[in-house]
């Protein structure tokens, strides 16, 4: 099973500032199986990011995508307060479902 | 506007089964281009992919999970449903069903990302 890291743990940042979050994997994935979501308190996840790039229908261009390999990174140009949250990236290239990674946990600082 | 809405128990004993619907409205479940599928997500922590179902009734199943978990799919409601067995207090959490779009590659059927989901329905497994 491919086992996704994400870092850091918890992001301080004030609004306006740029976020950038890592997900790293233990095993080369493929970009087209490489999504992102974000996920606010007692809320489902909501996708943001797929084929490791891509901005699913209704994501601001303020959040992108980007990497390959083993190393995909998550990029918040400028957080707006409705940004805070926690992101989650998920890999599912080499079996159905994939797996999740732990979550980085964007606050303000 | 596509949703998916879980209905179900909310508190299950320990070693019984815990039985999830998830109902689809705003689109077909019959759809050729998606499968459905359940994710959980214990208090406090990260997301679990379960298993997913095609409307034809073909399923994938999380492997550690495998010998407990079964899907199941009715065209005829526009559901899909999960069935967990002995369950534990491990397996309190809250459960989701998604669509997901997929592809076959040389490893098979992959579900590549989750773009619909319910809103969740939390199941605690307690005496």
């Amino acid at each position: 099973e491919i086992v996704l890291t994400q870092s850091p743990g918890t992001l301080s940042l004030s609004p306006g500032e740029r976020a950038t979050l890592s997900c790293r994997a233990s095993q080369s994935v493929s970009s087209s199986y490489l999504a992102w979501y974000q996920q606010k308190p007692g809320q489902a996840p909501r996708l943001l990011i797929y084929g490791a790039s891509s901005r699913a229908t209704g994501i601001p261009d303020r959040f992108s995508g980007s990497g390959s390999g083993t190393d995909f990174t998550l990029t918040i140009s400028r957080l707006e307060p409705e940004d805070f949250a926690v992101y989650y990236c998920q890999q599912s290239g080499s079996s159905p479902g994939g797996t999740f990674g732990q979550g980085t946990k964007v606050e303000i600082k | 506007q596509l949703q998916l809405q879980e209905s179900g128990p909310g508190l299950v004993k320990p070693s019984e089964t815990l039985s999830l619907t998830c109902s689809v409205s705003g689109g077909s479940i019959s759809s050729s281009t998606y499968y459905w599928g359940w994710i959980r997500q214990p208090p406090g922590k990260g997301l679990e992919w379960i298993g997913s179902i095609y409307y034809s009734g073909s399923t994938y199943y999380k492997s550690s999970l495998k010998s407990r978990v079964t899907i199941s799919v009715d065209t005829s409601k526009n559901q899909f449903s999960l069935k967990l067995s002995s369950v534990t207090a491990a397996d309190t959490a809250v459960y989701y069903c998604a669509r997901s779009p997929f592809s076959v590659t040389i490893f098979g059927v992959v579900t590549r990302y989750f773009d619909y989901w319910g809103q969740g329905t939390l199941v605690t497994v307690s005496s």
